[in-house]
């Protein structure tokens, strides 16, 4: 079954620097998400994308967060200085056109850890 | 706004007993609602999913969830839970907001199963 990839698996980082966490959604997908989960909290909305354009944020995701599309395969969040309170899991989707949320697939994470 | 409450965050079933996660959700119109599980090291998985039709759905691996409109719930179930079901299980919510599927989940709740 295709899958949606997540690397890296951890990522560590210190407070104030810039982090990038990569996806390779599933290859014929066109509508793309962020999630997230603070530890021992929901599973988050961060961000919706389409046809290289944000269609949805939620309140989280500010100035520092934003997201790309860099060459056809790659879904990349950017935190731009990391703050303490960005540590937790994220989760990275994608989905095909047409389909409804039952064909929404999730990667397996990055665990980010700002120290 | 829409909200998911999964009121366990811990549950402790022997194997070969019966299983009941609830969830309990608000949402202004007829809800979209899913089960998803996420093994250690893995992605978010989809259960079973409700759209209309059927209050009862059936999903994979032998899990069946009924949808209540009166009690505002969407409780999983198992009748015989088998080891390797132990996960984090997420009950959610969803509504498609133009290109997006924004999901709203729940806190999750960790299934440990005894032999």
């Amino acid at each position: 079954e295709p899958e949606v990839t997540q690397t890296p698996s951890h990522q560590v980082t210190q407070m104030g620097q810039e982090v990038i966490l990569r996806c390779v959604p599933i290859s014929n997908h066109l509508y793309f998400y962020w999630y997230r989960q603070i530890l021992g909290q929901k599973v988050e909305f961060l961000v919706s994308f389409y046809n290289n354009e944000i269609s949805e944020k939620s309140e989280i995701f500010d100035d520092q967060f934003s997201v790309e599309r860099p060459d056809g395969s790659n879904f990349t969040l950017k935190i731009r200085s990391t703050k303490l309170e960005d540590s937790a899991m994220y989760f990275c989707a994608s989905r095909y056109r047409g389909e409804t949320n039952e064909k929404l697939f999730f990667g397996s994470g990055t665990q980010l850890s700002v120290l | 706004a829409q909200s998911v409450t999964q009121p366990d965050i811990h549950i402790t079933v022997s194997e070969g007993a019966s299983l009941e996660l609830r969830c309990n959700y608000s949402y202004g119109a007829t809800p979209y609602l899913f089960w998803y599980v996420q093994s250690p090291g893995q992605g978010l998985q989809l259960l079973l999913k409700y759209f209309s039709g059927d209050t009862l759905v059936q999903g994979i691996k032998g899990f069946e969830a009924e949808f209540k409109r009166s009690q505002s719930s969407f409780n999983l179930r198992k009748p015989s839970v088998h080891w390797s079901d132990a996960a984090e299980y997420f009950c959610a919510v969803g509504r498609v907001t133009g290109g997006g599927n924004k999901l709203t989940f729940g806190t999750g709740t960790q299934l440990k199963v005894e032999l």
